[in-house]
């Protein structure tokens, strides 16, 4: 299977700051790439899909980049509602596979 | 509105068989696949597998292979996660999701999700 490595784990930032996350793959995927955010007791929403592409409805503050086996998913400007744990998933080939998430926490 | 509902939640026994559910509406179901992913209390997000409807070919993940079946009716619109000897372990939130482009399984993501289904297993 592709493993994907998530990090940070967790951080904490002040609202208004720019965050990045980065996700990493053991090895290409191209650009199949997604990203979820999950606040607590909500089941997942898809912010960015296929690496780069902005979900109908998701905030414009949210972007993604990368290719092959590295990837980021930046908020421009973090929102109190932006508390969440964020994970990357992988869909390339026959197994798809879950990045092990990051809590965002507001200062 | 697209949409997609699971079945309650359920409690049971170990060594208990039990299938769960989640029906599509708002959308032609046999048109895009679902995904089942598994979330453990506290924990991340596992991917499961996932099931073309239009014609039941199944993909799953060597952690799930051999316990979990994934089967859908597309007459029904909707797409069901069995299991033949549920384990504690298997203690967990399930969530259904759609693909968002139609017929692949690959590109896209995963939008939306079923509002979960609480599965425990205590004897």
């Amino acid at each position: 299977d592709i493993q994907m490595t998530q990090s940070p784990s967790s951080l904490s930032a002040s609202v208004g700051d720019r965050v990045t996350i980065t996700c990493r793959a053991s090895q290409t995927i191209r650009t199949y790439l997604n990203w979820y955010q999950q606040k607590p007791g909500k089941a997942p929403n898809l912010l960015i899909y296929d690496a780069t592409n902005l979900q109908s409805g998701a905030p414009s503050r949210f972007s993604g980049s990368g290719s092959g086996t590295h990837f980021t998913l930046t908020i421009s400007s973090l929102q109190p509602e932006d508390l969440a744990t964020y994970y990357c998933q992988q869909s390339h080939g026959m197994v798809a596979t879950f990045g092990q998430g990051t809590k965002v926490e507001i200062k | 509105e697209v949409q997609l509902v699971q079945s309650g939640a359920e409690v049971k026994k170990p060594g208990e068989s039990l299938r769960i559910s989640c029906k599509g509406s708002g959308y032609n179901f046999a048109n895009y696949w679902i995904t089942w992913v598994r979330q453990m209390p506290g924990k991340g997000l596992e991917w499961m597998g996932r099931i073309d409807p239009s014609d039941s070919y199944t993909n799953y993940s060597p952690s799930f292979q051999g316990h979990v079946t994934i089967t859908a009716d597309k007459s029904l619109a909707s797409a069901y996660l069995q299991w033949g000897s549920l384990r504690a372990s298997d203690t967990a939130i399930y969530y259904c999701a759609r693909h968002t482009i139609e017929s692949s399984g690959l590109a896209g993501g995963l939008d939306p999700w079923g509002q979960g289904t609480l599965v425990t297993v205590s004897s």
